[in-house]
């Protein structure tokens, strides 16, 4: 089955910089890569999602990148800001009957002012 | 708000007792998933329900079960349970089947076993 790897674990920056959080998926089958951002005490929200036949897709300071062929697809933020600070997760979905989202383990992202 | 309503948001219960974990989807979804967070495994899929109908089984273990009720809603039964199985169980609704499109997820309910 599906498995995803997220990396790093935890992520410091500065308010102002960019951040950059990258995962890798094991099944070639796999075509819906969302990003999830989870608050404390809440579930995760939707933030951004790629589909396999785009290379990049942007939403203001939110940016996603997917390269089909090594099986990696990453997040990147620019111009962080405080409220930015959440944790950060990686899915990927291998479009077939009976699976669903596989997540990644989090990346827990600190904004500092 | 995303639209999912899970209850209740806080459990506290003894091990070897049963539980019952309640999700309302989203107005217009079909599809209920049920995942469980813990702090070293992340979102861990348990269970996927589509219009009523059992589609896809994660790493669930076999003293937990869930259902779809005709009205849509479902429930996540735990029985036995186990310190470990403390954790947050989020619930998760999207309007199709093939978890090709995006999960609304509900604020989850947080499972505490003593």
């Amino acid at each position: 089955g599906e498995n995803v790897e997220q990396h790093p674990s935890t992520l410091s920056v500065q308010e102002g910089d960019s951040a950059v959080i990258k995962c890798t998926y094991s099944d070639s089958a796999s075509n819906y890569f969302p990003w999830y951002k989870q608050e404390l005490g809440k579930g995760p929200q939707l933030i951004i999602d790629i589909r396999s036949n785009v290379g990049e897709k942007k939403d203001q300071r939110i940016a996603v990148t997917l390269n089909k062929t090594a099986k990696h697809f990453s997040l990147h933020i620019t111009e962080t800001q405080p409220e930015d600070s959440a944790v950060y997760f990686c899915a990927a979905s291998p479009n077939q009957a009976g699976t669903a989202l596989i997540f990644g383990k989090g990346t827990t992202l600190s904004v500092s002012s | 708000d995303s639209g999912v309503t899970q209850t209740p948001k806080h459990l506290i219960t003894a091990t070897g007792q049963r539980v019952t974990l309640r999700c309302s989807p989203r107005s217009g979804d079909l599809s209920v998933y049920w995942y469980q967070q813990s702090l070293d495994q992340g979102l861990q899929f348990l269970i996927h329900y589509y219009n009523g109908e059992e589609r896809a089984k994660g790493n669930i273990l076999e003293r937990f079960s869930a259902q779809q009720f005709p009205d849509l809603h479902s429930e996540l039964n735990l029985s036995s349970l186990e310190l470990g199985d403390s954790a947050l169980y989020f619930c998760a609704s999207s309007v199709e089947g093939r978890g090709v499109s995006p999960l609304h997820f509900g604020n989850g309910t947080r499972l505490t076993v003593t």
